[in-house]
């Protein structure tokens, strides 16, 4: 185990519902990021938070809203959403202190395997 | 922004034999290049990393190389077991939060 949990593990929502996701790190870390794994495709970073303030948003379309209550919690909160976003949901965590902790070891959690009808 | 490319997409060996997988990226700011195994069911986990003012890194039958010159980096696997077969990821860094990562090498290892 990464020390990093992921909550559902699956999920099959319609358009029209509204779900979420959880991430919690017990690693002490202070960076959290959600990242999103289609098939033939690199990991596309979504998010990230430092410090529980967004500092990366990857023009991700307004239908994905992440929330950042504390450094061990992330959210990903999800409502309308199309076909084309069934895909595998990533979290992951990283020191996340000084300004250049884009270098630092990210660890991540298994994932919600998301599936949109 | 970053482009990384990745190698084969696809590679099978046989146990014992070694497995290579290159990358190679565009912006040479990169200074961060971890690599991730990822198994069926599970999220990446990071096998390997190398920053860029070291060459080489080895840990038991891992290695990595980069060649900061020519903009790629690889890893080898010696003596290859079946439970290396998994996914693997390549990614490159620069400070500020950004990993571009590459589109995976599906490793089958052959008993």
């Amino acid at each position: 185990e990464t020390g990093v949990t992921q909550t559902p593990r699956h999920l099959v929502m319609g358009m029209t519902n509204k779900k979420s996701l959880k991430c919690e790190q017990h690693l002490g870390h202070n960076a959290m990021y959600w990242y999103k794994q289609s098939a033939k495709k690199p990991l596309e970073l979504m998010f990230v938070y430092s410090l529980e303030e967004r500092v990366e948003n990857n023009s991700v379309p307004s239908r994905f809203s992440p929330e950042c209550p504390n450094s061990s919690h992330l959210f990903l909160h999800l409502h309308t959403l199309q076909p084309e976003d069934s895909a595998l949901y990533l979290c992951a965590s990283s020191q996340g202190t000084g300004v250049s902790f884009g270098t630092d070891t990210q660890y991540f959690g298994p994932g919600t395997r998301l599936t949109v009808l | 922004g970053e482009n990384v490319e990745q190698h084969p997409s696809t590679l099978s060996v046989q146990e014992g034999d070694s497995a290579v997988i290159k990358c190679t990226y565009s912006d040479s700011a990169s200074n961060y290049f971890p690599w991730y195994k990822q198994e069926l069911g599970k999220g990446p986990q990071l096998i390997i990393d190398i920053r860029s003012n070291v060459g080489e890194k080895k840990d038991q039958r891992i290695a990595v190389t980069l060649n900061k010159t020519a903009k790629h980096f690889s890893l080898h696997i010696t003596e290859t077991q079946p439970e290396d077969s998994a996914v693997y990821f390549c990614a490159a860094s620069i400070e500020r939060n950004q990993f571009y990562f590459g589109t995976g090498t599906s490793l089958t290892v052959i008993p």
